[in-house]
């Protein structure tokens, strides 16, 4: 079956780092793949995404690069804020009209 | 303003007692989903519903049970069949077909003493 694995967190940077969250899938066909964010009590947000290999999803400063090569969707910005500081999860979606989760990671922006 | 209702935010209930977890839309969305989030576990789905008085299970169904007698609505109620209720439940919605449109409410928490 269809499955997402994250980067395990917590990650804490200090705030103009450079940033990685590491993302593999493993699913049958050409999935889609998404980044979420969840803000503190609240409910998750899109990131961004990408439908087919090769495409690179972007938003607010955060990039991911869909390689079917290494079944990867890494999660990087190159300059970290504070406002930046929630759970991030990495999802795919096959074609069977449902989303699969990442465990999420936790990542703290320091000042 | 559109969006996803979900009441109330925190909830608290008894051992051996059933709850049911309100989500409401206007986004006109035909497909609805509830996820449980655990620590460490991320989001697991525990049923979907395409359309109106139509619904499936998700990957964790097992003591829990859901209607959709309206596009609008998508409750959830925890029964005590559920081994482990307390958790942050999330719903959802989006545009049929496209999963990958799916909006979030902001989620209820359920405590179970």
């Amino acid at each position: 079956g269809d499955s997402v694995t994250q980067m395990e967190g917590p990650v804490t940077l200090s705030e103009e780092a450079f940033l990685t969250i590491n993302c593999t899938y493993t699913a049958t066909g050409y999935p889609s793949l998404f980044w979420y964010v969840q803000y503190p009590g609240e409910g998750l947000q899109l990131l961004l995404k990408a439908t087919k290999a090769d495409d690179k999803g972007s938003n607010k400063g955060f990039e991911a690069t869909y390689r079917k090569e290494t079944t990867s969707f890494h999660l990087e910005k190159g300059s970290v804020q504070v406002s930046d500081s929630a759970v991030y999860f990495c999802a795919l979606e096959s074609g069977n009209e449902k989303l699969t989760f990442g465990t999420g990671t936790r990542l703290t922006i320091i000042p | 303003d559109g969006g996803i209702t979900q009441s109330p935010k925190y909830l608290f209930r008894k051992e051996g007692q059933n709850v049911t977890l309100s989500c409401e839309q206007n986004l006109n969305h035909d497909a609805m989903y509830w996820y449980r989030q655990d620590p460490g576990q991320g989001l697991r789905l525990i049923y979907y519903s395409q359309i109106v008085n139509d619904f499936q299970k998700g990957d964790i169904a097992e003591g829990y049970s859901v209607s959709r007698e309206k596009k609008e609505s998508f409750p959830l109620t925890v029964t005590s069949a559920q081994k482990n209720p307390t958790a942050f439940y999330l719903c959802a919605s989006s545009r049929q077909g496209m999963p990958d449109t799916q909006y979030f409410g902001p989620g209820t928490r359920l405590t179970v003493l």
